[in-house]
């Protein structure tokens, strides 16, 4: 199976500030289509998992553009550029290219 | 709008079963593959099952292969996951989700306790 692995754990951050957080994958993401189906969820306190970004870049409708994503192969990074309140909650990385479907462990992202 | 409602969650002892259901609207639901994703308390989320937009295709993760069950209802616009000798380590909230390889779209969740 597909290991992601998330960095930070936690991370603790200012209104304001940008961050940015690690998924590495145990294996290249590039499905034989040419496309890479990795993603970034956002968990808020209370709430089910949200998508933010799909296929590495793509923001999907209606969040933010303060949120990017990049990388390729086995190496992805979220970007937040400016972290607002609402921003706060858990982050996964989460993989569609193999199965079984794998997610990351999760940034914990909170205010200093 | 696209909705996904989950339902039949509930309290079981180990060793029963349960079923669960997915209702959705908002989107041509025999057109998309589902998943269920369940989340133990305080932990991430694990993927558990996924079927085929034609239910073609079932696939499981390790930890439910031959006691969990997904299906759908086209009809119904509905999906199912049965789960049988449930055990202590069952006990999480469980997602459907949409899409075969971007979930792009969840429910709010059904809580499953499994406990004597």
């Amino acid at each position: 199976d597909v290991v992601l692995t998330q960095t930070p754990p936690t991370l603790s951050a200012t209104i304001g500030q940008s961050v940015s957080i690690s998924c590495r994958s145990s294996q290249s993401l590039l499905h034989s289509n040419g496309n890479t189906y990795l993603h970034w969820l956002l968990q808020r306190p209370g709430q089910s998992p949200q998508l933010l970004i799909y296929s590495v870049s793509r923001l999907e409708s209606g969040v933010p553009n303060r949120f990017s994503g990049s990388g390729s192969g086995t190496d992805f990074t979220l970007k937040i550029s400016g972290v607002e309140a609402e921003d706060l909650g858990v982050y996964y990385c989460v993989q569609g290219t193999h199965a079984p479907r794998t997610f990351g462990g999760g940034t914990k992202l909170e205010l200093k | 709008e696209v909705q996904l409602v989950e339902s039949g969650g509930g309290l079981v002892k180990p060793g029963s079963s349960l079923k669960l259901s997915c209702v959705a609207s908002g989107f041509t639901f025999s057109s998309y593959g589902m998943h269920w994703i369940r989340q133990a308390p305080k932990k991430g989320l694990e993927w558990i099952a996924l079927i085929y937009y034609d239910s073609s295709n079932k696939y499981y993760a390790d930890s439910v292969k031959g006691r969990f069950t997904i299906s759908r209802d086209n009809s119904k616009n509905t999906l199912y996951l049965e789960m049988n000798s449930l055990r202590s380590e069952d006990t999480a909230m469980y997602y459907c989700a949409k899409g075969l390889r971007v979930m792009d779209a969840w429910g709010q969740g059904a809580s499953v306790t499994v406990s004597s």
